[in-house]
């Protein structure tokens, strides 16, 4: 089946500065990534698609300057969270776009 | 835009009852129908989807769904409840003819009393 990983699996990091999360397609390409983030008891909504070699493509209200989405090959997407404040703080899960059955492990991000 | 709605926060079942966590959507087009499970502090499992065909899903633990369209219902059954099974479970859609986003319902925290 195909394979998702993230890295990190959980990263603490002081207000004002930038984290980067990684999601790869271990045995597979992926032309297209979603990024979700989940906030503790919720449910996972989604922030924006990635599309390799293209711009992400961001849901209303998501801060685009501010969640930074790059999927620079077919193998990997990547969101940086810039000047990460406490309020960001969640579980940032991704999931490719041709295999619904297979999310990444997920990243939970804390802001002191 | 497709949206999914979970009735119910919370679910508590005595082990060895049968089990329901009820699910309904709404789409424009056909709907990719799914159950995830999520289990503290870990990313989800996918545990079954709808797509074509039969309107009965069977899928991964024992866990089977009924795909119902008049009823825009997709609920997720268990004939036989295990301990095992407490975790937050999420439906979600797929509108594969348009903005083909998944969508998540908010989740129902099953709880299975030994």
């Amino acid at each position: 089946g195909a394979v998702v990983s993230q890295h990190p699996s959980w990263v603490i990091c002081k207000s004002g500065t930038s984290v980067k999360i990684e999601c790869r397609s271990l045995d597979f390409q992926a032309t297209t990534m979603f990024w979700y983030r989940q906030f503790p008891k919720q449910s996972l909504m989604l922030m924006a698609t990635s599309n390799e070699g293209s711009k992400a493509t961001y849901e209303q209200g998501v801060e685009k300057d501010k969640f930074l989405i790059n999927h620079a090959s077919l193998t990997l997407s990547t969101l940086t969270v810039t000047s990460a404040h406490p309020e960001d703080s969640s579980f940032y899960i991704c999931t490719p776009w041709e295999y619904e059955q297979y999310f990444g492990p997920g990243t939970r991000l804390t802001v002191t | 835009a497709q949206s999914v709605a979970q009735p119910e926060d919370q679910v508590n079942v005595a082990e060895g009852n049968p089990l329901t966590v009820k699910c309904t959507y709404s789409v424009s087009g056909n709907p990719y129908l799914f159950w995830y499970v999520q289990y503290p502090n870990r990313g989800l499992q996918f545990l079954l989807k709808y797509i074509t065909g039969d309107n009965l899903v069977k899928g991964s633990y024992g866990f089977e769904a009924e795909f119902n369209k008049s009823q825009t219902s997709f609920h997720l059954k268990k004939p036989s409840a295990l301990v095992s099974d407490s975790a937050l479970y999420f439906c979600a859609v797929r509108d594969r003819g348009r903005d083909d986003k998944i969508i998540f319902g908010k989740g129902t925290r099953l709880h299975i009393l030994p």
